[in-house]
Order: structure tokens, then sequence, then C-alpha cells
């Protein structure tokens, strides 16, 4: 298993500014995910972190808009861009552990964009 | 392309009621299903991963079950507690670790 620590878990911003969202896991790991969870939706892949890469973008998400770093196996930031009201979401880390490709998630960081 | 698909989307039960959430898929050629719970405005909590080569797991009072061939999985809970209250989802893992596709959730109120 991991245990997963995401910051901020929630937070009200203004239209046009840009928000860095954290994600600490207790484990070195490989397979590092972000996904977006916007009202009453599944979830949405954004990206895949890779450590000392850029990150690989899902169709429809561009770098522009969310900026991903991923110093190292156990750390990443997402950023949402230039934000509007429809970037209002449940931002979620994941990871991938063990044989079986489990996934685990953080808490979650919970975006009001005004 | 995996679509999924969550039976009912929301379910009220009284305590103590055993209950069973669906989940269906449309392409059988999967790796692995998970369940998931998630409470409102957080995270998702791992409930039971089940592989392709299995056909169920338990954990407590919870049994998922998977047929892979008509596509489908069932999560099975027993005696369910307030508690219990939360969004239920299922995600489909299919084709490497990006390839996973989940459903909206069933929504379980239990009622005490």
């Amino acid at each position: 298993s991991a245990v997963i620590s995401q910051k901020p878990s929630r937070d009200i911003c203004q239209r046009g500014t840009s928000l860095t969202i954290q994600c600490q896991v207790d484990s070195q790991v490989t397979m590092m995910f972000w996904y977006r969870q916007q009202p009453g939706q599944s979830l949405t892949l954004i990206a895949t972190a890779n450590q000392g890469s850029e990150a690989t973008y899902e169709s429809g998400f561009v770098i522009d808009k969310f900026p991903i770093s991923r110093p190292n196996l156990t750390f990443s930031t997402l950023t949402v861009s230039n934000m509007s009201p429809e970037d209002s979401s449940i931002y979620l880390c994941s990871v991938v552990t063990g044989y079986a490709g489990e996934l685990f998630f953080g808490e979650g960081s919970r975006l009001t964009v005004l | 392309k995996q679509e999924v698909t969550q039976i009912p989307a929301a379910l009220s039960v009284p305590e103590g009621e055993n209950l069973v959430l669906n989940c269906s898929f449309t392409d059988s050629a999967i790796y692995n299903l998970q369940w998931f719970r998630q409470d409102p405005g957080k995270g998702l909590t791992s409930l039971l991963l089940i592989q392709s080569s299995q056909r169920e797991q338990t954990s407590g009072r919870l049994n998922a079950s998977l047929d892979k061939s008509s596509g489908r999985s069932t999560l099975y809970i027993a005696a369910s507690q307030p508690g219990d209250s939360a969004t239920y989802l299922c995600a489909v893992h299919s084709g490497g670790y990006q390839k996973v596709t989940f459903g909206i959730g069933t929504k379980l109120q239990v009622i005490p």
C-alpha cells in the first residue's frame, strides 16, 4: 500500500490566478498520476508525472495549463494555471504499487474558482 | 474504448441490510478491477482489487466478484452500517497503468 498526502485539501481562488498542489508519497514509486474529478463526473486522467523527464499529458490537457513537476520518486506538484470557474474540481494524486497494479489516491484537493 | 457503468446511481437502505452494487464494462480484456469508496469532497480509498484471473475477493463485510466474460462485477456489502454511507466507484484497468476507466459511482446512504 501507499500513504499519499496532498496539500492543500481545499482552496478558493480568484479567476486568472494559479494554484500549485503538492503530493507526497511515503515510499518511492515509479508511476504517479494526476486526475481531475469535476462535479458529478467520473475521474479523468490529466497526466502521468515522470521522474526526470517531462510529464505525459492526456488528450485535452496541455502543459501550459497544467504544468507538473516530479523532482524525485516520492514527490510531485500540479499547477492549475490561469484558472477559470470551469477548473473548479477535485484534483487527485495517485500512485500504482505492487505487482497487481493497485491504485492508491491522496485525499484530494478541492478547488473552487470564483 | 472501455466504458464503465454503475447501477444504481443512488441507493438508500436501512441499517443492517445486505446490498449489492453493480459495475459493468464493455471490453472484457481487462488487467484487473478495483473498487473504491469516496466520501464527499475527498479522495478515493481502495477497498478491493480483483485480478483478471480471479473470480472474487473478500475483505471483512465486503465481497467483490468478477465475471469477465459477461463484463460484470458486483460489490456485496453485508450488514450495512451508517458509516458505510459514501460513493462507491468501480475502476477497470486495461492495457497498462494509464488505461484506467472509472464509473461515475453509486451513492449509498445507510439509514440508522
